[in-house]
């Protein structure tokens, strides 16, 4: 089945900096979302993009489907950024099933 | 209100018992799924179901049954609760037209 890879694995940043975080798949997919986990364990949609650029305020992610990654950029990173990021895929084959990466652990510091 | 809830939230229940984790959502999505999260881990797929009448094992069924009672409500069960089942479990929906899945905040199981 498809594999997903996200890196770094745990990223730690002083408040204010900038972040990318980075998800491999390994196979063609039609759809690719990721999620911000809260400490509270609640999941957050941040993107629905299979494909292209967008921009929700501080965030921002980019899908480059033919070469099999996207990226989620961070800016200004705020205390509150601070969880888990995950990123999610279903394969053309496997339309239902969201597969996911393991996640990037991010602790922003004050 | 939230698209998507569970009930309940939080629950510690003991080895043997049965529990039944509730799902309802308001988004008028045909597709439900149930999630569970391990520590430390990404979320597997249960069960899914694309409609009233149509119910599918995911890649972790075992130890679990599911009940679609409407469109807007999509139930987990465990028959008979042990340990290893603690873990936090999420409900999703769709829309197929255009694969995105909404969750619900998730409940938190504990199996003593």
């Amino acid at each position: 089945g498809i594999q997903v890879e996200q890196s770094p694995p745990d990223l730690i940043l002083q408040e204010g900096a900038n972040s990318t975080l980075r998800c491999n798949f390994s196979d063609s997919v039609n759809n690719l979302q990721w999620f911000h986990q809260n400490p509270w364990g609640q999941l957050i949609n941040l993107f629905y993009i299979p494909s292209g650029t967008k921009q929700n305020g501080r965030l921002s992610a980019t899908t480059v489907a033919t070469e099999r990654y996207s990226l989620l950029y961070i800016s200004s990173s705020q205390t509150t950024d601070s969880g888990v990021y995950f990123c999610a895929v279903t394969s053309m084959d496997s339309s239902y099933k969201l597969i996911f990466g393991s996640g990037t652990r991010l602790l922003v510091r004050p | 209100d939230a698209d998507v809830t569970q009930t309940p939230r939080n629950r510690i229940t003991k080895t043997g018992k049965r529990i039944m984790l509730e799902c309802s959502q308001t988004k008028g999505h045909d597709r439900m799924y149930w999630y569970r999260q391990d520590p430390g881990l990404g979320l597997r797929l249960i069960y899914y179901s694309f409609d009233v009448k149509d119910i599918n094992k995911g890649e972790i069924s075992d130890g679990y049954s599911v009940s679609r009672q409407a469109q807007a409500k999509f139930s987990l069960s465990l028959e008979s609760a042990i340990p290893n089942q603690t873990a936090l479990y999420f409900c999703a929906t769709s829309d197929p037209a255009s694969y995105e899945q909404y969750f619900g905040p998730g409940t938190r199981l504990t199996v003593t």
